[in-house]
Formats: structure tokens, sequence, C-alpha cells
């Protein structure tokens, strides 16, 4: 089955540039999304297919997805961006696979 | 605007099966391309894709929890209901529904979640 790594926690001052990655065997060959997770909250799909954004998601929110890595970028970050944040890619053999989230903390 | 509900018992027992209903508005399961899963997120730990259907009955599961695991759809209520079998505590969790399409791949509109309990 198809796995994806991300770290536990990523600490980023307030203002900087947040980077969250997404570990997955070839997974510049898939397409990626992201999810922002609130406390108490459902998830929010914060960009899709590797570097869109839905509508209403700031521009601060880009992604890139290269050879065996993700990644979900947030510039200038801000108190609000504390989440938990997930990425998630379609697998042919596994279907729908999340990973298993980043703590962002703002500091 | 699309939105989803989930409704289902808050407490079950081991071994007792669960069916959870997801309620939805603003799209329709006839509609080609549109499809409905189910997400949970035990406390304190990460998203897992549950099932999910789509508009033309193609159903897919979780491979690890397929054995215990029916998603079925009423077009007509507008609902998609999810069963799971032999209930262990460690399946409490929120469970979510949410909308997807083909061949999106991915989830845009959550609903609220509801939290269920196994426990004797």
């Amino acid at each position: 089955s198809y796995e994806l790594t991300q770290p536990l926690s990523v600490s980023v001052a307030l203002g900087q540039t947040a980077r969250i990655t997404c570990g997955g065997n070839n997974i510049g060959s898939k397409n990626v999304h992201w999810y922002q997770q609130k406390p108490g909250q459902a998830p929010v799909l914060v960009i899709y297919r590797d570097s869109n954004r839905p509508s209403g998601i700031p521009e601060r929110f880009s992604g890139s997805n290269s050879g065996n890595t993700a990644t979900l970028t947030i510039s200038r970050a801000q108190a609000g961006d504390e989440a938990d944040y997930y990425c998630q890619v379609w697998d042919s053999s596994t279907a729908f696979v999340f990973g298993g989230g980043t703590k962002l903390t703002v500091l | 605007q699309i939105t989803l509900k989930e409704s289902g018992p808050t407490l079950v027992k081991p071994t007792q099966t669960l069916t959870l209903t997801c309620t939805f508005s603003g799209f329709s399961l006839s509609t080609s391309g549109v499809g409905v899963g189910w997400i949970r997120q035990p406390p304190g730990k990460a998203l897992e894709w549950l099932a999910l259907i789509y508009w033309d009955d193609d159903k897919r599961y979780s491979p690890s929890l397929k054995s215990r695991l029916t998603i079925t759809k009423d077009t007509s209520k507008n609902q998609v209901v999810l069963t799971m079998t032999n209930m262990d505590p460690v399946d409490t969790a929120t469970y979510y529904c949410a909308h997807s399409g083909w061949p999106t791949g991915y989830f845009d509109y959550w609903g609220q979640g509801t939290l269920v309990t196994v426990s004797s």
C-alpha cells in the first residue's frame, strides 16, 4: 500500500515562510492535495492537484510536487495559520491515502 | 451551496454494528462525476479514509477495513450510509463525510463530523 510521510511538527516565526513536506515513493507522479484542520473543526482543502488554491484560500498558500517530495508553503505566516496540515493522494491500489499530519506552530 | 451532515449513534458497544448517515444538499449523487466518502479521525490522531461511493454506484473501500465496511446511497433522499461491523474501542473517532468527484481525487466539502465512542 502507498504511504505518505510528514514531519510531526513545524515551527515558523510570525511573518516568515513555513514549509511542510510530504514524502512518498515517486509522489511527483501523483496529484497531491493539502488540508488544514484547526482544533475542533473539520478539515478544509487549501491546495488541490499540487499547486491549485480553492476559492477563498489566500495566495500565501502554495504547493509544489517533484520526485519523492511534495511541499506546502505558507508565506508570511500568521497566527491564524496555526493548525494541523494533511497531505493526501489518490493511489490506484489504496484509493485515498492521507499523510500522518503536521502540526504548524507560529511563534 | 454544498453542505453535508453526519448523523448516527454517539455510543456503541463493542461487537455492535455502527450505522452512520450522511445527508447532503447542494449536489446530486445522480450527477456524473460526483462521489461521497467517509473519513475518520481518532482523538488526537490523523485522518483515515474509509470508503467512497460514486454516482454510478462504484464503491471503494480502505483495504485494511474492507471486510467490515459497507457503503450505500439513496439518491432520492440525498443520503449516503456507512455501516461498520464488529466495532471495537479502537474505532472510537470523529467520523466525517465529504464530497469528492471523479477524477479529482480530493475532498472539497466536508461535514462537521460526528464523534462515535465505542465502549461497554
